[in-house]
């Protein structure tokens, strides 16, 4: 059981060129998420998905597409990439969050460090 | 606008003291709260979580307090030890309306020394 993982590890950009980060879990979890996280900064939501066929913006969406054809695969897609692109970024799943009471957490890939100069 | 704040950036603890780390939220909404734990070049772990119904959960070490007239909660860690430093982050939720959304702190740096 790997649990949640992301490729690649690290990857240099120039501006304006796109890339595609990967993610897949093998929990069978329905609901994913990407969010990047800055220096000194908290993680901040990009997209996320509810199950396939169903992608969501999050907080920070622009500059970045998603799609989610299967259950286990939730790849993030850069198109044009810029330097305020240049962060950490993380994927995670979870199952549905249920409702008040019942226990929830989402689980985290090790992250893709990606800087574009 | 960040819901949910982390004001210490940083922490420095002696082995076998208590860490006591502290996150404020704007949002009333917000019915679940989480700590997570990050060591560098890694994922954040899930440490140990609350829902709104409450007002303490513990874990071994690790105890969370919510007070929610005030919008606050903290991470008791109880023997502290030397492999507890990371960076800690708080995150909430509003589960129901945001669909297992989290809005994260910016974390604290917990430093333990023997």
């Amino acid at each position: 059981n790997a649990g949640v993982t992301q490729t690649p590890k690290f990857r240099i950009l120039k501006i304006g060129q796109s890339m595609t980060l990967q993610c897949t879990q093998d929990m069978n979890h329905n609901y994913m998420y990407w969010y990047r996280q800055d220096p000194g900064m908290g993680l901040k939501l990009i997209y996320y998905s509810v199950g396939a066929g169903i992608t969501d913006k999050g907080e920070v969406p622009n500059g970045y597409n998603v799609s989610r054809s299967t259950t286990e695969d939730f790849p993030l897609r850069l198109e044009l990439a810029a330097p305020s692109q240049t962060s950490v970024y993380f994927c995670a799943s979870s199952y549905f969050p249920g409702v008040a009471g019942a226990s929830y957490e989402q689980y985290f890939g090790p992250g893709t460090r990606l800087t574009v100069t | 606008d960040q819901q949910v704040k982390q004001n210490s950036p940083s922490l420095s603890v002696q082995e076998g003291r208590i860490s006591i780390l502290n996150c404020d939220y704007t949002n009333s909404m917000f019915d679940y709260f989480l700590w997570y734990k990050k060591y560098p070049a890694e994922g954040p772990t899930f440490l140990i979580s609350i829902s709104s119904i409450k007002d303490k959960n513990e874990d071994g070490r690790f105890t969370v307090f919510l007070n929610k007239s005030a919008k606050h909660l903290s991470l008791h860690i109880v023997p502290s030890q030397p492999g507890d430093s990371a960076v800690y982050f708080c995150a909430a939720s509003d589960r129901g309306s945001t669909l297992g959304r989290l809005y994260f702190g910016r974390g604290t740096q917990l430093t333990v020394w023997p």
